[in-house]
């Protein structure tokens, strides 16, 4: 299995410009998750989706963020505008649909806003 | 709601000597378990998990946790680090709830092995 696989690895851009990342989960999961790492605030839960319905989305910060997932293997998490402070890793993990099966991690995307 | 506190930020060890990391939980309900690591510019990988059963749980690369439901805790042990163990450390904790697939994280034991 190839795992959960994140697209871009590394972006770089400036303050204001849109960012997409994207995430394609592992085949046969039925659940999504969106993290954001920081030194400062560790690893924090912004948004999940269950069989493609985002279930829980308090996690995001304010309206610049939104995620979607229009199918079953892919999901974009996008920042428009974006800020500096949004600088962080962002994760993504997918699993199946029970509580006691654990989160597979892509690798994540390093974010850096100019 | 549960929580998780890892109660080590920073932990230096000797090559070949024993670690312990030590995680608490708080929940109203009956919990999941489970212990990731994560190496330099990777993501969290699975070390192990408890769901039921034996309060010992065995989980790969030589480290095991041991679940004590009466002090709500689950430590990370492994009796002989390797340099290539140096890495961060994750507790995490799920309710038992069919509908509820989030997991909490603990703030991280990072662990760093020197010969």
């Amino acid at each position: 299995d190839a795992g959960v696989i994140q697209s871009p690895r590394h972006e770089v851009t400036e303050m204001g410009q849109e960012v997409t990342l994207r995430c394609k989960p592992i085949s046969g999961h039925n659940s999504l998750f969106w993290y954001r790492q920081t030194m400062m605030r560790g690893l924090e839960l912004l948004i999940y989706f269950n069989n493609n319905v985002p279930i829980d989305d308090s996690g995001m910060p304010e309206d610049r963020f939104s995620a979607k997932m229009p199918n079953a293997s892919f999901s974009t998490l996008k920042i428009q505008p974006s800020e500096p402070r949004d600088s962080a890793v962002y994760f993504c993990a997918s699993s199946s649909d029970r509580g006691n099966q654990p989160q597979h991690f892509g690798d994540g995307t390093r974010l850096s806003i100019l | 709601a549960q929580s998780v506190t890892q109660l080590d930020s920073q932990v230096p060890v000797f090559e070949e000597a024993p670690v312990e990391l030590r995680c608490n939980y708080s929940s109203s309900v009956s919990v999941y378990l489970f212990w990731y690591v994560q190496y330099p510019n990777q993501g969290l990988q699975l070390l192990l998990k408890y769901l039921s059963g034996s309060t010992l749980v065995k989980g790969i690369n030589g480290f095991e946790a041991e679940f004590n439901k009466s002090q709500t805790s689950f430590h990370l042990r492994k009796p002989s680090v390797h340099i290539s163990d140096t890495a961060e450390y994750f507790c995490a904790v799920s309710d038992q709830d069919i509908n509820d697939y989030k997991l909490s994280f603990g703030a991280g034991t990072t662990v760093t092995v020197r010969a």
